[in-house]
């Protein structure tokens, strides 16, 4: 089964700064897809990013950037000029090729910004 | 779009009742998930429907638990007997297709159990 480690539960940043938060996934499937969903207080599940395994190069959306490490199994998120909105827990996921794109979630990293 | 929409939005029970949770995907998804969040389990995958056929339920907690998707704009979950530990808030979400594609997720229904 695959599973996803988000290892850091709570982290902060001061606004306009840079934040990283990891995750890492373990899977034996050669074809799979990687997502970080944000949730604000409102609880609405939103995606940010998402990024296809066979594809070398890191997706990027503005100021959110991955940096993936295949033969790490690692995910990190890059947030860029952290801005008050940012603020929310952000999750983790991976859907295998051969799982029906059912999501397994990390537990999640909770994010603070600092004014 | 409205988005996924699902109903209601926060439900108080007490235990023993029976409980209906709804939910409305977005117009041409296809498969439709059902989700649990928890502060001990994180968010966890109950059910999967793809093309209203459940093809996935091993995430469903016990036999208390059961779902339908009787057509291609509705699903429920309903929880009989429910329980004080079913206290959760309980997201729907719908997506078109393949793995890639994003889930749109409803805004949840918080469900407590008293």
């Amino acid at each position: 089964a695959q599973t996803v480690t988000q290892s850091q539960p709570e982290m902060s940043v001061q606004e306009a700064e840079t934040v990283t938060l990891s995750c890492t996934y373990d899977t034996s499937e050669s074809d799979y897809y990687l997502f970080w969903y944000k949730q604000p207080p409102s609880r609405q599940m939103i995606l940010v990013i998402r990024q296809e395994a066979y594809k070398q190069q890191n997706a990027t959306e503005n100021r959110f950037s991955v940096n993936f490490q295949k033969a790490a199994k690692s995910f990190s998120l890059k947030i860029s000029d952290s801005q008050l909105g940012d603020a929310a827990m952000y999750f983790c996921a991976y859907t295998g090729d051969n799982a029906g794109n059912m999501l397994t979630f990390g537990g999640g990293t909770r994010l603070m910004v600092k004014p | 779009d409205a988005g996924v929409i699902q109903s209601p939005r926060h439900e108080v029970t007490e235990m023993g009742q029976e409980v209906t949770l709804r939910c409305k995907p977005i117009s041409g998804h296809n498969s439709l998930f059902w989700y649990r969040q928890t502060m001990m389990r994180g968010l966890e995958l109950l059910i999967y429907f793809n093309n209203n056929v459940p093809i996935d339920d091993s995430g469903m907690p016990e036999d208390r638990f059961s779902a339908k998707m009787p057509n291609a704009s509705f699903s429920t979950l309903k929880i009989q007997p429910s329980e004080p530990r079913d206290s959760a808030v309980y997201f729907c979400a719908s997506s078109l297709g393949s793995s890639y594609n994003e889930q749109f997720f409803g805004p949840g229904t918080r469900l407590t159990v008293l």
